[in-house]
Formats: structure tokens, C-alpha cells, sequence
């Protein structure tokens, strides 16, 4: 059972790059999300998806693309990196999309610098 | 909008002291609330959950009480260890209409034990 798998693990830009962070779920999780981590301030939500071909914007969404093609994959694009996206990113899934009962499952995380 | 505030890190402790993380939270409605664990270079774990006022959360020695008058959810372990040197984030998530299970996460807790 893979769980969450996320990669690469880690990856460096040049700004103005373009790149897709992959992420992917074995459990037939219908939530799934992407969060940034960046020090002093937790983890906080880029974008969500509560099911295939349904995709919202979360607490910091500009600079960021999301599709949700198949229950499986939820990738994340990096449209034209800026050294502010330096961070750690994290995938996460759940069974229901109501989170509130059903604890989230997270990945190990991708480690991203812009240049 | 809803908000999670952990006390102020990091945190170093002697093993089988006392721990306490302390966590108050703000939110709208009547939130779920959580703690997550994330060990060096792995994404996060979690550790416990409450769901309703004054219930108790537990696993591995770790404990919380979702206290709704005082709007607090800390975390306590009578005896910590060396493996429990982490990382620790209080979360809460908002069930049902359009919040989908989102996780608001605090800023995180470095825990150091040592021998």
C-alpha cells in the first residue's frame, strides 16, 4: 500500500521556469489537496479537490494550477516560478471530501527552490 | 475566518519530562480538531483527533481535550522520549457546506528531546 507518493523530492528552478509537482493515491480517496510549508507559518492550502474533474481554489492560489483528470492524480504546475514559491509541498488525500471525521493522509513532500 | 495559534517554539526537554504544546483555536462553527506529527523528512503523521466538545484524543502516550469554553486543544505527554523529537501542528477543520474538510494548520512546534 504506497498511500500518498509525491515527486520529484526534490527539485531547483531558475525563476520563470515552468514545472508539475506529481502526486499520486492508491486509496480511492475522493479529497485531495496541496499545501505549501513554509517556516513560522504551519502549512497552508493551495488548491483542492473534492473529486475528478472538480478542482477550488484554497488559501494561497495565485502562481498555481491544479487538474483532476482521475481519482488517482492530482498534479500541481508551477506556471512561471518566482523565488516566493520556495517551499515545501505537500499532497494530501482523504476518503470524503467532508474532512471533518476522516484524517488526512499526507505525502512525504516535494522540496522546491527558485533561483 | 478560522485560525489555529501553537505556543511559540521550539521546545527542549530532558527525556521523561513533561510536555505540554499549547494550541487555541477560532472558527465559526463547531470544527473537528487535530494534532499532527512530522518527523525529519517525512510528511505528516496524525496523532490524534477530537471531534466534538470534551472529547479526549489519545495515541502513544499523547493526549489532548477539545475544551470549547476555553476554545484550547493541548497537547500533553507524561514522559517523552527521544523519539519523539519532531515537529507537532495543531489543526482544525470545519465540517460540512463549502469548507470540505479543510485543514488550518498552526505554525508548528519543533519538540527536541534529549537523553
Amino acid at each position: 500500500n504506497a498511500g500518498v507518493t509525491q515527486t520529484p523530492k526534490f527539485q531547483v528552478l531558475k525563476t520563470g521556469q515552468s514545472m508539475t509537482l506529481q502526486c499520486a493515491q492508491d486509496m480511492n480517496h475522493e479529497y485531495m489537496s496541496w499545501y505549501r510549508q513554509d517556516p513560522g507559518m504551519g502549512l497552508r492550502l493551495i488548491h483542492y479537490s473534492v473529486g475528478a474533474g472538480i478542482t477550488d481554489q484554497g488559501e494561497v492560489p495565485n502562481g498555481y494550477n491544479v487538474s483532476r483528470s482521475t481519482t488517482e492524480d492530482f498534479p500541481l504546475r508551477l506556471l512561471s516560478a518566482a523565488p516566493s514559491q520556495t517551499s515545501v509541498y505537500f499532497c494530501a488525500s482523504s476518503y470524503r471530501f467532508d474532512g471533518s471525521n476522516q484524517p488526512q493522509h499526507f505525502g512525504d513532500g516535494t522540496r522546491l527552490s527558485i533561483l | 475566518g478560522d485560525s489555529v495559534t501553537q505556543m511559540e517554539g521550539p521546545v527542549t526537554l530532558s527525556e521523561e519530562a513533561f510536555l505540554t504544546i499549547n494550541c487555541t483555536y477560532t472558527a465559526t462553527g463547531y470544527p473537528s480538531l487535530f494534532w499532527y506529527v512530522q518527523y525529519p523528512g517525512e510528511g505528516l503523521q496524525l496523532l490524534l483527533k477530537a471531534t466534538k466538545a470534551d472529547d479526549k484524543g489519545s495515541n502513544k502516550g499523547f493526549e489532548a481535550t477539545y475544551r470549547k469554553e476555553t476554545t484550547s486543544f493541548h497537547l500533553e505527554k507524561g514522559s517523552v522520549q527521544v523519539s519523539d523529537s519532531a515537529v507537532y501542528f495543531c489543526a482544525l477543520s470545519e465540517s460540512g457546506g463549502t469548507s470540505y474538510g479543510k485543514l488550518t494548520f498552526g505554525q508548528g512546534t519543533i519538540l527536541t528531546v534529549h537523553p
